[in-house]
């Protein structure tokens, strides 16, 4: 059964970088998508974007001047940075498995982001 | 890109059914068959309890089901129980399926 761990700072200064990893266990991150999605206190999901295990990314427009994910497949990690944080980026933030593939018809189905992370609190503050 | 909209909140009776609206545009909801809908917990990482509209991944009770008419999806919770009270949030990956965006979330109280 796949399961997912994030880890990192809990506090983060303003106008640094926050640094967070995914560590995916009892499976391969290889042949999947996966995700980060942030939620900030007492507010809804907000998608940050997402890599393939190959190294292919996508990213949310509104964060995309701030994000970058990558993947190590040798240690089955991904990795979230956003730079130039403020106090908007105080959050939860989630990693999850994103279950996007293209079948054998060469059509492209999605079952959902299937696994989550159990979440890691981030404060940004001086 | 927007979030989708879905109603704050709704309420209902055990053994009721309720229904959650999520609308976005002919960009996500309306136009791919992508839409998901996660339940959430207080203090809990969300579950996936939809995906592809209506499908249902294993372990989810039959009582909860989804739909779609044009740039509006649906969740239906039948035979409400009180375990069911939650926040629920909808999903959509956009054009080219290559971002996503959630609902605003919907709070669900069990009466």
């Amino acid at each position: 059964q796949v399961q997912l761990q994030e880890s990192g700072p809990g506090l983060v200064k303003p106008s640094e970088t926050l640094s967070l990893t995914c560590t995916v266990s009892g499976g391969s991150i290889s042949s999947y998508y996966w995700s980060w999605i942030r939620q900030p206190p007492g507010k809804g999901l907000e998608w940050i974007g997402y890599i393939y295990y190959s190294g292919s990314t996508n990213y949310n427009p509104s964060l995309k001047s701030r994000v970058t994910i990558s993947v190590d497949t040798s240690k089955n990690q991904f990795s979230l940075k956003l730079s130039s944080v403020t106090a908007a980026d105080t959050a939860v933030y989630y990693c999850a498995r994103d279950r996007k593939f293209v079948d054998t018809a060469m059509v492209t189905r999605y079952y959902g982001m299937d696994v989550w992370g159990q979440g890691t609190t981030v404060t940004v503050s001086s | 890109q927007s979030a989708l909209t879905q109603p704050a909140s709704v309420s209902g009776s055990p053994g009721q059914s309720i229904t959650i609206s999520c609308t976005g545009t002919s960009s996500d909801v309306g136009g791919y068959n992508y839409v998901s809908w996660y339940q959430q917990h207080p203090g809990k990482a969300p579950k996936l309890m939809i995906y592809e509209v209506s499908n249902r991944p294993s372990g989810v009770p039959d009582r909860f089901s989804g739909s779609k008419s044009g740039n509006t999806a649906s969740l239906t919770i039948s035979g409400l129980q009180a375990e069911d009270e939650a926040d629920y949030y909808c999903s959509s990956y956009t054009s080219s399926s290559t971002q996503a965006v959630f609902g605003g979330g919907t709070k669900l109280t069990v009466l």
